[in-house]
C-alpha cells in the first residue's frame, strides 16, 4: 500500500497569515499521462470532509483562489493564504493512484 | 443540487451484520463511480470500498475483503454497503461519497453526512 506522511502545522496560525501543509508519498503519485494523483480535502469541525484540490493542482469547484497545490512526484503541498476562521479544521492528503486509496493522518489548522 | 443520504448505522454485536444504504440525488447516479470511506472516532479517514458506474467492478481494502459487499441500484439511484461478521474495529462513521471525473473512480468529489456504525457486545 502506498503510505501518505503528512507534517505538522506550528498552531496556532496568525489570522491573515499563510500556512503551507506538506505531505509526503512513498511512491511516485506521478502517472505517465503526466497527471499526478494526489488530491486534498478539508474536514471542518462537526462536517463531512470536502474536496479542496485534485490531480495535485486543480482546485475544485467553488473552492476559494487562497488554497493552491503544488508538488513533485511524492512531496507536496498545500498552501493556504491569508488564512480565515472557516479555514479551521483537519486537512487531509489522499492518493488515487492505485487501490487500496490511502489518506495521511490529517494535518490540524487553528487559528490564533 | 448533489445530495448523499446515508442510512442504516447503528449499534451491533460483534460477528453479526448491517447493511447501509446511501440515497443519491442532483446527479445522474448511474454516470460516476461510488465509494465508502469510514472514520473511526477521532481518527482519520479510510477508504473502504469502491464500485464502478454500472457494477461490474468492486475494489475493497484487504480488511474488509470477504466480509463487505458494495452494491448498487442505478434504477433507484442508491448505493450499498452490506456487512457481514463485523469486529469492534469496524466501528466508524460510514461515508459515502461519488467519485468525480464521469465513469472513473478518481477523487471523492461529493459526500455524505455520515451513519455511525458501533460495533460492541
Amino acid at each position: 500500500d502506498i503510505v501518505m506522511t503528512q507534517g505538522a502545522l506550528p498552531n496556532p496560525v496568525p489570522s491573515g497569515e499563510s500556512a503551507s501543509i506538506t505531505c509526503q508519498s512513498s511512491k511516485s503519485l506521478l502517472y505517465s499521462d503526466g497527471k499526478t494523483y494526489l488530491n486534498w480535502y478539508l474536514q471542518r469541525p462537526g462536517q463531512s470532509p470536502q474536496l479542496l484540490i485534485y490531480w495535485m493542482s486543480t482546485r475544485a469547484s467553488g473552492v476559494s483562489d487562497r488554497f493552491s497545490g503544488s508538488g513533485s512526484g511524492t512531496d507536496f503541498t498545500l498552501k493556504i493564504s491569508r488564512v480565515e476562521a472557516e479555514d479551521v479544521g483537519v486537512y487531509y492528503c489522499q492518493q488515487f493512484l492505485e487501490f487500496p486509496y490511502t489518506f495521511g493522518a490529517g494535518t490540524k489548522l487553528e487559528l490564533k | 443540487e448533489v445530495q448523499l443520504v446515508e442510512s442504516g448505522g447503528g449499534l451491533v454485536q460483534p460477528g453479526r451484520s448491517l447493511k447501509l444504504s446511501c440515497a443519491a440525488s442532483g446527479f445522474t447516479f448511474s454516470d460516476y463511480a461510488m465509494a465508502w470511506v469510514r472514520q473511526a472516532p477521532k481518527k482519520g479517514l479510510e477508504w473502504v470500498a469502491t464500485i464502478i458506474y454500472d457494477g461490474s467492478s468492486t475494489y475493497y481494502r484487504d480488511s474488509v475483503k470477504g466480509r463487505f459487499t458494495i452494491s448498487r441500484d442505478n434504477a433507484k439511484s442508491t448505493l450499498y454497503l452490506q456487512m457481514d461478521s463485523l469486529r469492534s474495529e469496524d466501528t466508524a462513521t460510514y461515508y459515502c461519497a461519488r467519485h468525480g471525473y464521469y465513469g472513473f473512480p478518481y477523487w471523492f468529489a461529493y459526500w455524505g453526512q455520515g451513519t455511525l456504525v458501533t460495533v460492541s457486545s
